[in-house]
């Protein structure tokens, strides 16, 4: 079945550095994906999200990338500061018109001061 | 607006015993879907219900069931539960037309 796999489990970055975190979907005909938060005792918060006839989108201090070719998504994090420290997620939206997300394993982002 | 809320937070069951759990979605929002999170199958879809009619269903037994009402909230409801439903259960919401899902906070479901 599909699967949206992280390829960095942990990923540990100083205050004030850039942030990168990669993810690999398998579903060549996934149509959105997304990215989310998850502090501990909290449900998943929204960070960004990206359709697949564009490439890159920026938020604040956020920017994800779609590589289609390659089937590759990351999330950038400018300036990562102590509060960006959480589980991050991605997920992909394998069927059009359905809300059925399928995520990834996660990756645990440490800031240290 | 208030964002997705989750009754209750925490819950203690034990085996055997069935389990209703609670959503109420961010207001305007018609669709919720349910997810279960455990360590170690991570975020799985469970259900989505769009104006109380159930649009697509993952891969969980019969078990697991859920209901959608006139004013969108929905109830997830586990019968005979076993140890392994022991999870978070998440519920989200998007807007009728949209594609971005939030989150509220789960209930913290523990079969002993």
């Amino acid at each position: 079945g599909e699967s949206v796999g992280l390829h960095l489990p942990t990923l540990s970055v100083q205050e004030g550095d850039n942030s990168i975190i990669n993810c690999a979907y398998s579903n060549s005909a996934s149509d959105y994906f997304i990215w989310y938060k998850q502090e501990s005792g909290k449900g998943p918060q929204f960070i960004i999200d990206i359709r697949s006839n564009m490439d890159k989108r920026q938020g604040q201090r956020v920017t994800v990338l779609l590589n289609k070719t390659v089937k590759h998504l990351s999330l950038q994090i400018a300036a990562t500061q102590p509060g960006d420290s959480a589980v991050y997620f991605c997920a992909e939206r394998p069927y059009t018109g359905r809300r059925a997300l399928t995520f990834g394993s996660g990756t645990r982002l440490q800031v240290q001061p | 607006k208030a964002g997705v809320t989750q009754t209750p937070r925490y819950l203690i069951k034990t085996r055997g015993q069935q389990v209703t759990l609670s959503c109420s979605p961010i207001s305007g929002h018609r669709s919720v879907s349910w997810y279960q999170q455990t360590p170690g199958q991570g975020l799985q879809f469970l259900f989505e219900y769009f104006s109380e009619t159930q649009r697509n269903k993952g891969n969980f037994p019969g078990r697991f069931s859920g209901r959608q009402f006139s004013n969108s909230r929905s109830e997830m409801n586990v019968s005979t539960l076993e140890l392994g439903d022991s999870a978070l259960y998440l519920c989200a919401s998007s807007e009728p037309t949209g594609d971005t899902q939030y989150f509220g906070p789960g209930t913290r479901l523990t079969v002993l």
